[in-house]
């Protein structure tokens, strides 16, 4: 069973504006939840993260938001460069235990 | 370059015969995790390691796989008598768990094609 769920495979954004990018989880017991970003031939390199007992955690361009009742976060990335068009993953965990991630989603920034 | 190292960085291999990958993990780093990634899909976990001690190893994907960190510094993924099945990129990740904040760090992968 997929526990962690991203619905879109692909999104499409013009440069400047904002990407939006969703995730969704079954398991109650997650606590932390990350992004990572994934360029070809490259591993996955972290991007993100928030807490359970947080609803909002920003960095720079990027922000992450969490809805617990909802078990759904997303990845705000305002503006939108060309260099950020890569695959998003969206992961998760439980009191340490390992990460469980998403299928992906992949973003391509169009200038 | 402090990152986490994986060689070699392709493999192609033929069905039936044995491979080992190396990760090089980041030298403070006590954790080392072994992830498996099938094209379109998100990576999926196969076993991790505190130190020299292998603490979870369930989701090997079959006794065909094996690790080691035999002195809790590089480890070793080996999958004997390959299959076309098992064609896919082995990720490698370090980190320090700092109480429930864990984030991973993950080498560039073996990208394994069995033929």
């Amino acid at each position: 069973d997929q526990q962690v769920k991203q619905n879109s495979p692909s999104l499409s954004v013009q440069e400047g504006r904002i990407s939006i990018l969703n995730c969704d989880y079954t398991n109650s017991m997650f606590d932390y939840f990350l992004w990572y970003k994934k360029y070809p031939a490259e591993g996955p390199t972290f991007l993100i993260s928030i807490s359970s007992i947080k609803d909002k955690n920003e960095d720079g361009r990027f922000t992450v938001f969490l809805n617990k009742s909802a078990k759904h976060l997303s990845l705000h990335i305002v503006p939108s460069q060309p260099g950020d068009s890569a695959v998003y993953f969206c992961a998760a965990s439980s009191a340490g235990n390992m990460l469980t991630f998403g299928g992906g989603t992949r973003l391509m920034v169009k200038p | 370059d402090t990152g986490v190292s994986q060689n070699p960085r392709h493999k192609i291999t033929k069905r039936g015969q044995n491979v080992t990958f190396r990760c090089d993990p980041i030298s403070e780093h006590n954790r080392l995790y072994w992830y498996r990634q099938t094209l379109g899909q998100g990576p999926e976990f196969l076993t991790y390691f505190q130190n020299e001690a292998q603490l979870e190893k369930s989701r090997l994907l079959s006794d065909r796989f094996s690790a080691e960190r035999p002195k809790g510094s590089f480890s070793t993924l080996e999958i004997q008598r390959t299959e076309q099945g098992d064609s896919a990129m082995y990720l490698c990740a370090s980190s320090v768990p700092t109480g429930l904040r864990e984030k991973l760090f993950f080498g560039s992968g073996t990208q394994l094609s069995v033929l």
